[in-house]
């Protein structure tokens, strides 16, 4: 199975603040990695595919970039609405799999 | 517009087997297409998500080979549903189930849309 390691696993932040997540494979995925944005109780939303296309109706103060086994995703100015949990998943191969996760609260 | 719900029991008792369904609205599940793919995942509470199996081009499956020797996901086309069973569960098996459609484009693979998912627990 191809590992994803997302760091940091949490982070608290104010309003205005620039957040970044980093998500490392164990094997080179190209750009086969996708960011997802989960609310507590909700399914998960897609925001990123592809590394770095955003979904339609995404803000565009999120973004991903990145290649082969590190993958970033930001966001450039934190919103009260951006907390959430958020994923990354690998769809080079299967299984399919997800990154553990990081939870982004408001400082 | 593609809807996903999930249905069945809330509890179930260990060494027994998870039985639920996906009903999906707004597309033919038996599309062969090959760009749909009808997926299960769950996600034990506080924790990361993981991938069961998937169902697609009308009767093809692909498992989670942690999981493979217990689960089956299995399509009914007359009701525009395809379902989960995994057996022999145990505490572990405790998560949050959703169902979800896998959609391709090109090289492109991504979660489109999602059930709301349904709490299943494991205890006697």
């Amino acid at each position: 199975d191809i590992q994803l390691t997302q760091s940091p696993s949490s982070l608290s932040a104010s309003v205005g603040d620039r957040v970044t997540i980093t998500c490392q494979a164990s094997q080179d995925i190209n750009t086969f990695l996708n960011w997802y944005q989960q609310k507590p109780g909700k399914a998960p939303e897609l925001l990123i595919y592809d590394a770095s296309n955003f979904e339609t109706g995404v803000p565009s103060r999120f973004s991903g970039s990145g290649s082969g086994t590190l993958f970033t995703f930001t966001i450039t100015s934190l919103q009260p609405e951006d907390i959430a949990t958020y994923f990354c998943q690998q769809y080079d191969d299967l299984p399919r799999t997800f990154g553990g996760g990081t939870k982004v609260e408001m400082k | 517009q593609v809807q996903l719900q999930e249905s069945g029991p809330g509890l179930v008792k260990p060494s027994q087997t998870l039985s639920l369904t996906c009903t999906v609205s707004g597309v033919p599940i038996s599309s062969d297409s090959g760009s749909y793919y009808w997926t299960w995942i769950r996600q034990p509470a506080g924790k990361g998500l993981e991938w069961i199996g998937r169902l697609y081009n009308g009767g093809g499956t692909n498992y989670n080979p942690s999981l493979k020797s217990r689960v089956t996901i299995s399509a009914d086309t007359s009701k525009n549903q395809f379902s989960l069973k995994l057996s022999s569960v145990t505490a572990a098996d405790t998560a949050v189930y959703y169902c979800a459609k896998e959609r391709r484009t090109e090289w492109i693979h991504w979660f489109d849309s999602w059930g709301q998912g349904t709490l299943v627990a494991v205890s006697s």
